[in-house]
């Protein structure tokens, strides 16, 4: 099936630090979505991108759209230890002749206090 | 309050024995999907439903089952369970774009 790229798999960093991932993909996506995973929890959605270009914040966080709708990236400012999980990007678009959302595989984020 | 339930949150049982994972949204959404999360593979999709009484296979599809009987309800059937079936399995719905989790089934198999 149909993955993205997405990169790094894990980060470890300091409190303070800023943060960036991304994904990427051969295909071309409507909607691109970053979800954050807490341990024991489900995913949950952070930002929704709709739009090739669109940047969009939440908080410390911001994320874009890729102009090619290829490829997205997720930025977090000024970390704190509760930024702590794993991040996914997912693609949602016509695969295979039906739509689909598309996971990449995830970005474990550690931060030490 | 809007969400995605699934029960159980564990569950251990042994090869063979047939096993249900329910699923229920509370937010009239048509489309509704299983996902299965394993070490460095992300989240695979098993099966989707666009509405009622309309069910498709994903990515993972072998040795599961699925029904769509009610808008609200999207069971996972597990026949006749194997241990590489061992996993954390999420349903998720959606009407739209942004996609609800559950908080997700943690299923041992030996």
């Amino acid at each position: 099936g149909q993955q993205l790229n997405q990169s790094p798999q894990s980060m470890f960093i300091q409190e303070g630090e800023d943060v960036s991932m991304n994904c990427t993909s051969s295909s071309i996506f409507n909607t691109w979505l970053w979800y954050k995973q807490e341990p024991g929890e489900g995913p949950v959605l952070l930002i929704a991108l709709y739009k090739a270009g669109e940047l969009t914040s939440n908080g410390r966080l911001t994320a874009q759209f890729g102009i090619t709708r290829k490829d997205s990236f997720l930025n977090i400012s000024a970390s704190i230890p509760s930024d702590v999980g794993i991040y996914f990007c997912a693609g949602l678009g016509r695969l295979g002749g039906s739509e689909k959302l598309v996971f990449g595989k995830g970005t474990k984020l550690t931060v030490n206090p | 309050e809007a969400q995605v339930t699934q029960n159980p949150r564990y569950l251990i049982t042994v090869t063979g024995k047939k096993l249900t994972v329910t699923c229920s949204q509370n937010m009239n959404h048509e489309y509704m999907s299983w996902y299965r999360q394993d070490p460095g593979l992300g989240l695979r999709q098993i099966y989707y439903s666009m509405n009622v009484e309309v069910t498709d296979k994903g990515d993972v599809p072998e040795g599961y089952k699925v029904s769509r009987k009610e808008k609200r309800n999207f069971p996972l059937i597990l026949e006749s369970p194997s241990p590489n079936q061992t996993s954390l399995y999420f349903c998720a719905s959606s009407r739209g774009q942004g996609y609800t989790f559950g908080s997700g089934t943690r299923l041992t198999v030996v």
